[in-house]
């Protein structure tokens, strides 16, 4: 199991700029989490989906947040356009079923100048 | 709603002491409840985990019991190495949130040699 797989570790780009983050969830999982860490809010969940499909996104911060699963392995969050805000840490994390303990990945470390 | 209060950082200690974490809680039903480790450099990782009171949760040295009464899951450690130095975050999950979980904010632990 190579478990929660992300790309990129590390992203570094502009104000304005389009930028999408990749997450590979635990094959058999049915649930995929995207959350953001930075040193002042902590750990926030943005979104997350159940068989491919978004349940709750209301922690999107805004329009330029969007996030999309085509298929059960694979799920993209993108932010267009970019601004130094946004600098933070991605994390996707996948999970068998309600309630059951999430796998993380390595997470995104995104720079935005 | 829900929500999880741990103990403020830094933690820093030296080797072979004893560690205390505190964690509270407030939730609506029964929640399960978890201790995540992160690494530096890394995604979480579940330590350990309580479905019901008086459970208590062990992992590499580590322990927490679900205290009810107290609304309470400390984390303990007898004897604590370098390689514990990381962020250990207190977290529950429940059926009232769609048992999305809910994080505390994270306490960074250095363990000195």
């Amino acid at each position: 199991d190579a478990g929660v797989i992300q790309s990129p570790r590390h992203e570094v780009t502009e104000m304005g700029q389009e930028v999408t983050l990749r997450c590979k969830p635990i094959s058999g999982h049915d649930y995929l989490f995207w959350y953001r860490q930075t040193m002042m809010r902590g750990l926030e969940l943005l979104i997350y989906f159940n068989n491919n499909v978004p349940i709750d996104d209301s922690g999107m911060p805004e329009d330029r947040f969007s996030a999309k699963m085509p298929n059960a392995s694979f799920s993209t969050l993108k932010i267009q356009p970019s601004e130094p805000r946004d600098s933070a840490v991605y994390f996707c994390a996948s999970s068998q079923g309600a309630g059951s303990p999430l796998h993380f990945g390595n997470g995104t470390r995104l720079t935005v100048t | 709603g829900n929500s999880v209060t741990q103990m403020e950082g830094p933690v820093t200690l030296s080797e072979e002491a004893f560690l205390t974490i505190n964690c509270t809680y407030t939730a609506t039903g029964y929640p399960s409840l978890f201790w995540y480790v992160q690494y530096p450099g890394e995604g979480l990782q579940l330590l350990l985990k309580a479905t019901k009171a008086d459970d208590k949760g062990s992992n590499k040295g580590f322990e927490a019991t679900y205290r009810k009464e107290t609304t309470s899951f400390h984390l303990e450690k007898g004897s604590v190495q370098v390689s514990d130095s990381a962020v250990y975050f207190c977290a529950l999950s429940d059926y009232s949130n769609d048992y999305k979980l809910s994080f505390g904010a994270g306490t960074t632990v250095t363990v000195r040699a």
